[in-house]
């Protein structure tokens, strides 16, 4: 079955370093998602990416955030000048469709020190 | 802007007994309806989704859904609930003239008792 997939598993960074979260989307997708999801709390929207452009974006999604996809296969979220709050389990989707079934990758946890 | 609610945070029940989920949205028109699960340490795995026609959805693992228009309601169901089966759950929604993103409610732990 096809699967998205995440590297690193778990990340720890010193506070102002910059971190790029990478994701491998299901092949013939063509809508690629990050969401992040801070402990304990409830899974939130960053952005959303599709035919190589942000189709939306979060508030929280300022510009110490950047995504990329630099070839055909990886999609990257970039965060510049990590903060302690940055802290979370970064989570890659991605679907066929807008708003069709998102197969989500098992996440990064992000530790910001 | 939509929204979702999940009023229940915690939710225990005996492994075999039946189990419902309650999911509330707020939409102004219908919107696109999902359910993840998430075990600890994992990602999220779709359990069901509603787009439209049959107001009654099957999903994986023996998990159904109904849509209530009328109640603004999406919840899950299961009539027997497997040990197995604890885990967090997140009722999601989606807005599908005008938004590529899903919100999420907040969640509900399913606490399975021997």
């Amino acid at each position: 079955e096809p699967e998205v997939t995440q590297t690193p598993s778990h990340q720890v960074t010193q506070m102002g370093q910059e971190v790029i979260l990478r994701c491998v989307p299901i092949s013939n997708h063509l809508y690629f998602y990050w969401y992040r999801q801070i402990l304990g709390q409830k899974v939130e929207f960053l952005v959303s990416f599709y035919n190589n452009e942000i189709s939306e974006k979060s508030e929280i999604f300022d510009d110490q955030f950047s995504v990329e996809r630099p070839d055909g296969s990886n999609f990257t979220l970039k965060i510049r000048s990590t903060k302690l709050e940055d802290s979370a389990m970064y989570f890659c989707a991605s679907s066929d469709r807008r708003l069709a079934e998102a197969f989500f990758g098992q996440g990064t946890r992000l530790t910001v020190v | 802007a939509q929204s979702v609610t999940q009023p229940d945070i915690h939710i225990t029940v005996s492994e075999g007994a039946s189990l419902e989920l309650r999911c509330n949205y707020s939409y102004g028109a219908t919107p696109y309806l999902f359910w993840y699960v998430q075990s600890p340490g994992q990602g999220l795995q779709l359990l069901l989704k509603y787009f439209s026609g049959d107001t009654l959805v099957q999903g994986i693992k023996g998990f159904e859904a109904e849509f209530k228009r009328s109640q603004s309601s999406f919840n899950l169901r299961k009539p027997s609930v497997h040990w197995s089966d604890a885990a967090e759950y997140f009722c999601a929604v989606g807005a599908p003239d005008s938004s590529y993103k899903l919100i999420f409610g907040s969640g509900t732990r399913l606490l399975v008792r021997p």
